[in-house]
């Protein structure tokens, strides 16, 4: 079966840097997606990976290790506005273009 | 304008009544998909479809029904709806392969 865990809740201070975790466990892979989804609003791309290693775009990395199923999204200089939901998404196995979702890390960003 | 969009927006009704929600996209993607969204519980996948003539059910597809009018309109109904159908809703729609959901604006739908 197919399993996601990420932490349900953060706190991180403005202009800090904050790491996001999330452990997967799939049949097959096919790469991990990062969403942000703001409170009450759609679900916005941020990130996919599907080979090892860092992929960095402006204030937002994410990080992938298949052989520990494992990922984490990086934010830097944080702002207010980063306040929101980050969710790991896994596709399932075959070409289906399903995902399975993890249920999302709250974020608060502090003054 | 936007590339996924659904109606209604948010709906309040009452227990038993039947309702529909719709989707349509103008991305041109094959791939939609319907979500519920509760606190604490994630997106959950409800029905997906790869083409007009091809739907499948998702994790929780008890108490509702699809249908794909159009490559572009997919539409979900509940058929008597209960108040623990009560959630925030989304469609979605990709392109082929395990690629990335673009989703739409959702509905807050509530049933009393």
């Amino acid at each position: 079966g197919q399993n996601i865990d990420q932490p349900t809740e953060m706190t991180a201070t403005e202009g800090a840097i904050v790491q996001i975790n999330c452990t997967y466990q799939t049949s097959g892979f096919n790469g991990l997606f990062w969403y942000q989804q703001h409170a009450g609003e759609a679900p916005t791309f941020l990130s996919y990976n599907v080979l090892d290693g860092l992929e960095e775009k402006g204030r937002f990395s994410s990080f992938l290790s298949r052989s520990k199923g494992y990922s984490y999204l990086l934010l830097k200089e944080l702002q207010m506005k980063d306040s929101a939901s980050y969710l790991c998404a896994v596709p399932t196995s075959g070409n289906t273009g399903k995902l399975i979702f993890g249920q999302g890390t709250t974020l608060q960003v502090k003054p | 304008d936007a590339d996924v969009t659904q109606t209604p927006r948010n709906r309040i009704t009452k227990t038993g009544k039947r309702i529909m929600l719709e989707c349509s996209q103008t991305k041109g993607h094959d791939r939609m998909y319907w979500y519920r969204q509760d606190p604490g519980l994630g997106l959950r996948l409800i029905y997906y479809s790869f083409d007009v003539k091809d739907i499948n059910k998702g994790e929780i597809s008890d108490g509702y029904s699809v249908s794909r009018q159009a490559q572009a309109k997919f539409s979900l109904s509940l058929e008597s709806a209960i108040p623990n159908q009560t959630a925030l809703y989304f469609c979605a729609t990709s392109d082929t392969g395990p690629g990335e959901q673009f989703f739409g604006p959702g509905t807050r739908l509530t049933v009393l």
